[in-house]
């Protein structure tokens, strides 16, 4: 499989639950990032990871908790989530090379997420 | 803050009509910028980049954008559309110098091509 993965494709949960959603890069990128996605809303960045540290928290709520195993993968654990927390969550890489404001993004095709 | 504005929500066009999406970018400083591309049922993908030189930039697909610093505008072109061309479109900026990969993104424009 090439490019970026993210699993699963679509989500529904409670409130209450707690779900992690899941990137993985063939690409052999040293960033990631995770966006947010909202109806008639811009893209909105909110986590960046370099060399698995974290390098940005675009002021997320703790609800949403990022984790960086290793380069290749991305998580997002979720709890306790609100209904307007409901869109589409992206995952992006890039291959840092030493000028980031330049580097292409390869994003994935995103996890739908429903929150009743 | 920066912000993009795309101002087209959505452009219906013809094949082999000219097309010209409009991007202005909030930000006074160096600038680095983006058009994506999302087709119908695909990942967002990158389309072209300005960074630095000659301001009329080629990218996949024919297309093209011009930078106007004096109008902080990075316009996306193609001459001539085809059916294929149908998806929506991303403007990005990042602000040079500034966080890993903080691209500012546009509302998007979705381009509808009637055969």
């Amino acid at each position: 499989e090439t490019g970026v993965t993210q699993t699963p494709r679509h989500l529904v949960m409670g409130m209450t639950n707690k779900k992690s959603l899941k990137c993985e890069q063939h690409l052999g990128h040293n960033a990631m990032y995770w966006y947010k996605q909202s109806a008639k809303k811009p893209l909105e960045l909110m986590f960046v990871y370099n060399f698995k540290e974290q390098t940005e928290n675009n002021s997320v709520p703790s609800r949403f908790s990022p984790e960086c195993p290793n380069s290749s993968h991305l998580f997002l654990h979720l709890h306790t989530l609100q209904p307007e927390d409901s869109a589409l969550y992206l995952c992006a890489s890039s291959q840092d090379t030493g000028t980031p404001s330049t580097d292409t993004q390869y994003f994935g095709p995103g996890t739908r997420l429903t929150v009743l | 803050a920066q912000s993009v504005s795309q101002h087209n929500h959505h452009v219906i066009l013809s094949e082999a009509a000219s097309l010209e999406l409009g991007c202005n970018y909030s930000y006074g400083g160096t600038v680095n910028l983006f058009w994506y591309v999302q087709y119908p049922g695909q990942h967002l993908q990158l389309l072209l980049k300005y960074f630095s030189g000659d301001p009329l930039v080629k990218g996949i697909k024919g297309f093209e954008a011009e930078f106007i610093k004096s109008k902080f505008s990075f316009n996306l072109r193609k001459p001539s559309v085809q059916w294929s061309d149908t998806a929506e479109y991303f403007c990005a900026v990042n602000a040079g110098g500034g966080s890993q990969g903080n691209l500012i993104f546009g509302k998007g424009t979705k381009l509808s091509v009637k055969p």
